[in-house]
């Protein structure tokens, strides 16, 4: 029950904004977001729970559509210093956490 | 930053030896995870303990044990290591239930030859 993200990698300049995608067959309850930089250990970056409530870090923000089963990161004015992975992790009813298989985002100058 | 270290950092063990990782806090969280991360498969669940003594398998527990006999260690065991087990583990701790934020520890590489 792994959730699908999209897209697998992407590249932008700084400045640049992006849109990274991530979607369960499964009723959510909650959505996780970490950014993980090469050879470090995943940072956490928000929580979205059903029912609306929702966590911000710096430049990025996310949405939770509990319906589509689906949530999306927004990065904006990307900077050098978002390059990384981003994992999504999702919780679903009566199921273990489980994590995403990563978007990698490379931001250049 | 969260007090979570690991130990060892880097480890070479050879296949059907056990290997105990060590996961160390000082946050005194109650939820504590053992994740593995391979290329192509992200971070994955390998047990998980919600306290002292209270633990349960994730989604990749076979050929693992954990314990925890104390709130701030918990112990990752491969009874019998094969190679596929090579890997980078992570532990994690978190303070609320279902999960809630986690915070990751600096990982332990093993290489099992």
């Amino acid at each position: 029950q792994q959730p699908v993200q999209s897209p697998q990698a992407v590249i932008l300049r700084e400045g640049e904004d992006a849109v990274i995608n991530c979607s369960s067959s499964k009723a959510l309850y909650s959505v996780h977001w970490y950014r993980q930089k090469h050879g470090e250990a995943p940072v956490f970056l928000m929580i979205l729970l059903k029912g609306g409530e929702q966590k911000g870090h710096e430049k990025i923000s996310a949405s939770f559509n509990e319906k589509k089963q689906q949530s999306s990161l927004y990065l904006t004015a990307s900077q050098l210093s978002y390059s990384g992975t981003y994992f999504c992790g999702t919780a679903n009813y009566g199921q273990n956490f489980v994590f995403g298989p990563g978007t990698r985002l490379s931001v250049l100058p | 930053d969260a007090g979570i270290t690991q130990s060892p950092r880097h480890k070479v063990t050879e296949t059907g030896t056990p290997v105990t990782l060590r996961c160390h806090q000082t946050e005194n969280h109650r939820y504590m995870y053992w994740y593995r991360q391979d290329p192509g498969h992200g971070l994955r669940l390998i047990h998980y303990s919600y306290g002292v003594k209270d633990t349960d398998k994730g989604e990749v527990s076979d050929g693992y044990s954990v314990s925890r006999s104390k709130t701030e260690d918990f112990l990752l065991t491969l009874e019998s290591a094969t190679s596929s087990q090579t890997s980078v583990y992570f532990c994690a701790i978190g303070a609320t239930r279902d999960p809630g934020e986690q915070y990751f520890g600096p990982g332990t590489r093993l290489t099992v030859t």
